[in-house]
C-alpha cells in the first residue's frame, strides 16, 4: 500500500524557473490538499480539491497553481518561484466523514535562490 | 478566518517528566485533531476527538476537548525519548468544511 507518494523529494531551483510538484494518491480519496510548512508557522494550505475536476484556494494561493484531472493525481505549479516559496511542501488527501481525517505525503523539500 | 493557537511552541525536558501542549482559538470546530510528525516525514494523525469534554487516552498520551470546541490540550505522562518530535493540532469543520486550520506546532524534545 503506498498512500500517497510525491517527488521529487527535494528541489534546489533558480528564481524565475517553474517548478511542478507530484502528488499520486492509491486511497481513491475524493478531497487532497497541498500545504506549505514553515517553522513557526505550522502547516498552511494552499489550495484544495474537494474532488475530481474541482479546485479551490486555500490560504496562501498567490504563486502556485493546481488542477485535478482524476482523483490520483494533484499536481502543483509554481509558474515563476520566487525565494520566499522555500519551503517544506505537503500533500495530503482526505476520508470522507465527520472526522475529516487526512493523509499526508513524504513532503517535498523546496530551495529557491 | 479561523486561527489556532499552539503552545508552547518550543518544550525541552528531562525523561520522566509530564508536559502539556495547549490548543486555542475563538472559533468552534467539528472536531480536533492531533497529529505528530517526524522529521523528514508528514505528520501523522494521532488522534481525533470530537465532543465537547471528550477525553481520548493513548498509552501515555491524554487527549482533552474543551466543553465549547474551542481549545484542546495533550497531555503526556513520563515523557519518553521516542516522543520527541513535532507535535501539531488542527481543527476541522466550523466555517471550513472538509479543511483544516492548524496550529503553529509544538517541537518536544525528551532527553534521556
Amino acid at each position: 500500500i503506498a498512500g500517497i507518494t510525491q517527488a521529487p523529494t527535494s528541489q534546489i531551483l533558480a528564481a524565475g524557473r517553474r517548478m511542478t510538484l507530484r502528488c499520486t494518491q492509491d486511497m481513491r480519496h475524493n478531497a487532497m490538499y497541498w500545504y506549505r510548512q514553515d517553522l513557526g508557522l505550522g502547516l498552511r494550505l494552499i489550495h484544495y480539491s474537494n474532488t475530481a475536476g474541482t479546485t479551490g484556494k486555500g490560504e496562501v494561493p498567490d504563486g502556485y497553481s493546481v488542477s485535478r484531472a482524476n482523483t490520483d493525481d494533484f499536481p502543483l505549479t509554481l509558474a515563476s518561484a520566487v525565494p520566499s516559496q522555500t519551503s517544506v511542501y505537503f500533500c495530503a488527501s482526505r476520508t470522507s466523514g465527520s472526522t475529516d481525517t487526512q493523509y499526508f505525503g513524504p513532503g517535498t523539500r523546496l530551495t529557491v535562490l | 478566518t479561523q486561527l489556532l493557537e499552539q503552545s508552547p511552541q518550543f518544550l525541552s525536558i528531562q525523561e520522566g517528566e509530564n508536559l502539556t501542549v495547549y490548543c486555542n482559538s475563538s472559533s468552534v470546530f467539528s472536531s480536533l485533531q492531533w497529529y505528530r510528525q517526524e522529521p523528514g516525514e508528514g505528520p501523522v494523525l494521532l488522534v481525533t476527538v470530537v465532543t465537547g469534554g471528550e477525553v481520548k487516552k493513548l498509552k501515555r498520551l491524554t487527549f482533552q476537548f474543551g466543553d465549547a470546541r474551542k481549545d484542546s490540550s495533550l497531555h503526556i505522562t513520563a515523557a519518553q525519548p521516542g516522543d520527541t518530535g513535532l507535535y501539531l493540532c488542527a481543527g476541522a469543520g466550523g466555517t471550513s468544511y472538509g479543511k483544516l486550520t492548524f496550529g503553529q506546532g509544538t517541537i518536544l524534545t525528551v532527553h534521556p
